[in-house]
């Protein structure tokens, strides 16, 4: 069974700091693999994502890497700000028989950037 | 504008009673799925559909049923042999094994 973990499970950090969220991933036949951003009592807003044949996806601030043989992707976020105070989810998605389509999720992020 | 459609946002459910919760897409999706999420967890697969008429069940089945007659609704019953239900209920859909996957904005149950 696929097993996803994020480290760290919280982070506090001042306004205008670069910083990396890590994920890791048990099973690396993986499909594909999805960052998503989630604010307090909110669904979930995807960021990024990464098919298994790249290497890296960039949107404004945010760049999500992926090694699939290591089992690992990191976000980055560059400059941050209070604005990015929310949780940070990793998903991988394996296609395999009957688990078609469906993701595996880690605990998340909890980021809070303070002015 | 397309999106996801989940109601009510709370959901109150008295020992002994089976709610249901409303999702509707109008993204012209194939998959619809239903996570739940209790504090300080990821997300857990509850059952999910890859067509009408069809679905499969995830990781936590268990005290849950589904339907999936049209294309854009995915209903979800707490049953009353789900003994712990109080959590936030997720429905998300998507098109295709390349495409991120949609969420709606939850529900929230609690026990009365």
């Amino acid at each position: 069974k696929q097993e996803v973990t994020q480290i760290p499970a919280a982070l506090s950090v001042p306004e205008g700091e670069n910083l990396v969220l890590n994920c890791s991933f048990t099973d690396s036949a993986i499909y594909n693999l999805q960052w998503f951003r989630q604010d307090p009592g909110k669904g979930l807003t995807s960021l990024l994502l990464i098919q298994s044949s790249q290497r890296e996806q960039t949107s404004g601030r945010l760049n999500a890497s992926l090694d699939k043989s290591s089992g690992r992707s990191t976000l980055y976020i560059a400059a941050s700000q209070p604005g990015d105070s929310a949780t940070y989810l990793c998903a991988v998605r394996i296609d395999r028989g009957s688990t078609l389509g469906r993701l595996y999720f880690g605990r998340g992020t909890q980021l809070t950037v303070w002015p | 504008d397309g999106g996801i459609t989940q109601s009510p946002k709370y959901l109150f459910r008295k020992e002994g009673q089976n709610v249901t919760l409303s999702c509707e897409q109008n993204l012209n999706h194939d998959a619809m799925y239903w996570y739940r999420q209790d504090p300080g967890q990821g997300l857990r697969l509850i059952y999910y559909s890859q067509i009408v008429n069809d679905f499969q069940k995830g990781d936590i089945a268990e005290g849950y049923s589904v339907s999936r007659e049209k294309k854009e609704s995915f209903p979800l019953t707490v049953t009353s042999a789900q003994k712990n239900p109080t959590a936030f209920y997720l429905c998300a859909s998507s098109t295709g094994s390349v495409q991120p996957q949609h969420f709606g904005d939850g529900t929230r149950l609690s026990i009365l």
